[in-house]
């Protein structure tokens, strides 16, 4: 059964903030959010993760909403080179069988 | 650091042959696994491994055998190649189940 449900597609102008969105509402307390990307066919990239607490790095900012159920991945200012395909995971402590779904293809458009 | 290496990047077999795919990481990394890509989907996994001497099954594992005899190595071994197991195939490996994975650059199998 699939723990996160992402939008098939979507697009964005390059310069502006993508935000993409993720439901997890099945998510258990212990459970981590993780975001990846994969850009054309390489392997994929991790991006970052949370628990409750929203989350920045360099590349992006978590969002995660206070019931847990739904996060939000914030690209600031995408450029064309973050055109790739973004997988939302939940992953607990033994959760040792991952699995990765479609994701969400994001096309920045110049 | 090399990260995770995979070896080879493209490989052709013919029906019924045999192959190692082969998965190395020089970062410690207690858990690996392996997956596979089919075109336009995610990533499935086949077998992973918590640690050296402990393999298990994931999602997809007919067909393919892992071995984990060392924490640095994880090979992917196919017995007897099946068009069905065209795919790319990729090996990841963390320090545990709450790290992040770092994926290796894939391998592109084709079977005839």
């Amino acid at each position: 059964d699939a723990k996160t449900t992402q939008p098939t597609s979507m697009d964005c102008a390059e310069g502006r903030a993508a935000n993409l969105p993720c439901n997890h509402s099945t998510i258990s307390g212990n459970e981590y959010v993780y975001w990846y990307r994969q850009i054309h066919s390489q392997g994929p990239q991790y991006i970052i993760h949370g628990l409750k607490n929203n989350e920045t790095n360099e590349m992006a900012s978590l969002i995660i909403t206070e019931d847990r159920k739904s996060s939000t991945l914030i690209l600031p200012h995408a450029t064309l080179r973050d055109t790739a395909v973004y997988y939302c995971i939940v992953r607990g402590a033994n959760d040792y069988k991952l699995s990765f779904g479609a994701g969400t293809t994001v096309t920045v458009r110049a | 650091n090399a990260g995770v290496t995979q070896t080879p990047k493209f490989q052709v077999l013919k029906t019924g042959q045999s192959m190692t795919l082969q998965c190395a990481q020089d970062m410690n990394h207690e858990y690996m696994s392996w997956y596979r890509q089919d075109p336009g989907m995610g990533l499935r996994l086949i077998h992973y491994s918590v640690g050296a001497g402990i393999t298990d099954q994931g999602e997809v594992p007919n067909g393919y055998n892992v071995s984990r005899s060392t924490t640095e190595d994880f090979p992917l071994r196919l017995l007897s190649a099946a068009p069905s197991q065209t795919s790319v195939y990729f090996c990841a490996s963390s320090y545990g189940a709450y790290e992040k994975l770092f994926f290796g650059s894939g391998t592109q199998l084709s079977v005839l």
